[in-house]
């Protein structure tokens, strides 16, 4: 399976613990975005990457979440003193990006977290 | 906010063509209209995308208009499969490569 792989599928977790996602990207994609999800919602923009660089950080994303792609590979995303409200689908994409936005990305198939 | 405006939920006849539309009145010259699908519990999936010429590919047809204010996701045969949340995105390019997107159009596809 080349496809963009998130690991877990599923977390359950207590309010104040941390937990942290990991998301392999499709190999050579430079670009990797991190999206949050809820129920009858369309994906909620986060953070991006391309290739190391963490160019971009929703101004919705507080200070408990922190996102890393050290050597332009796998990405991790923490989130620190977890809040039932941080309960949410989690979802990466990766792209080969290209100057002017002709792109496509690809999705993982998402980390369900539920915060108690 | 997203830039896109669409239907919150359409119905299908399975085998025949569904028509998705989508207004983007202030995009840019340069912004480029893609759709995107999610079928329950999946992450999103690329479907097909342009700039302004009309496009088709294995999955659909994607028709823009000359003005590029609005354009039309066509799904020429409609299958149950294609049961799924249908957004519409308007590539963001202001120094920035994210993807907004909206709430989508809900297609169910009726046996």
């Amino acid at each position: 399976d080349t496809g963009v792989s998130q690991d877990p599928r599923h977390k359950i977790t207590k309010r104040g613990q941390n937990v942290t996602f990991r998301c392999d990207p499709i190999s050579e994609h430079n670009r990797l975005y991190w999206y949050r999800q809820t129920l009858g919602q369309g994906p909620e923009f986060l953070t991006y990457f391309q290739n190391e660089a963490q160019l971009e950080k929703s101004r919705l994303l507080s200070d408990r979440f922190s996102a890393e792609r050290p050597k332009g590979s796998f990405s991790t995303l923490e989130i620190q003193r977890t809040e039932q409200g941080d309960s949410a689908m989690y979802l990466c994409a990766s792209s080969l990006g290209r100057a002017g936005g002709n792109e496509k990305l690809f999705f993982g198939s998402g980390t369900q977290l539920s915060v108690l | 906010d997203a830039k896109t405006t669409q239907p919150t939920s359409m119905d299908c006849a399975e085998g025949r063509a569904a028509n998705l539309p989508c207004n983007h009145s202030t995009i840019s010259g340069n912004e480029y209209v893609y759709w995107y699908r999610q079928i329950h519990s999946q992450g999103p999936q690329y479907i097909i995308h342009g700039l302004k010429n009309n496009e088709t590919n294995e999955m659909a047809s994607l028709i823009i208009t000359e003005d590029r204010k609005s354009s039309t996701l066509i799904l020429p045969h409609a299958t149950l499969r294609d049961t799924a949340v249908y957004y519409c995105i308007v590539r963001v390019t202001s120094g920035t490569y994210k993807y907004i997107f909206g709430t989508g159009t809900r297609l169910k596809v009726l046996a």
